[in-house]
């Protein structure tokens, strides 16, 4: 199966600041990275696929990036409704693995 | 709008089954692979169980192979999940998701599912 290690664990960022958080796969998963946002007490809504595709009503701020191995999520303008653990997924191989989240919150 | 309504969890022995159910709407639900995704208490997601549009293929982790079985009734847009022998390692809310090829692009709002004596 292939791994799916995030970090940071949990982030603490002040509204309007910039934040990263950081996905590497075990091996090449060519761009099939998903990233979800899971509000609290919420289910897990879908925010990026394919690395870097915006999914429909994703705010701007939201960005992905990588390709290989390690890929990226940006949260520009850190706005309060952005509090939620984060999880990366990967879409190349089966089983479709995720990884163990990054819990973000608000200064 | 897609909804996916999840229900049938509750509270169940260890060795004992239960079956979950997830009506679809809003979208034309035989055109779409299913799934069903798992997330213990404080913990990540685990992915459970996927289903072909037609229902013909089905596609398990180890953890559950033998022991769930994945269906749909495209007459009725409703996914199912018959989990027997079930475990305590298998608390978890479970939500039914819709599949891409790319992501999990819907999320029903989860039933949870607890196992315990």
């Amino acid at each position: 199966d292939i791994q799916m290690t995030q970090s940071p664990a949990s982030l603490s960022a002040s509204l309007g600041e910039t934040v990263t958080i950081e996905c590497l796969a075990s091996e090449d998963i060519y761009s099939n990275l998903a990233w979800y946002q899971q509000k609290p007490g919420k289910s897990p809504q879908l925010l990026i696929y394919y690395a870097n595709s915006l999914n429909d009503g994703v705010p701007s701020r939201f960005s992905g990036s990588g390709s290989g191995t390690q890929y990226s999520l940006k949260i520009n303008s850190l706005q309060s409704e952005d509090v939620s653990i984060y999880f990366c997924q990967q879409n190349y191989d089966s089983p479709p693995t995720f990884g163990s989240g990054t819990k973000l919150e608000i200064k | 709008e897609v909804q996916l309504v999840e229900t049938g969890g509750g509270l169940v022995q260890p060795g004992r089954s239960l079956k979950l159910s997830c009506v679809a709407s809003g979208f034309t639900f035989n055109n779409y692979w299913m799934s069903w995704t798992r997330q213990a208490p404080g913990k990540g997601l685990e992915w459970v169980a996927s289903i072909t549009n037609s229902g013909g293929s089905t596609y398990y982790p180890d953890s559950v192979k033998g022991r769930f079985t994945i269906s749909r009734d495209n007459a009725q847009n409703t996914l199912y999940l018959q989990m027997n022998s079930l475990r305590s390692e298998d608390t978890a809310t479970y939500y039914c998701t819709r599949a891409t090829t790319v992501a999990f692009d819907y999320w029903g709002q989860g039933v949870m599912v607890t196992v315990s004596s």
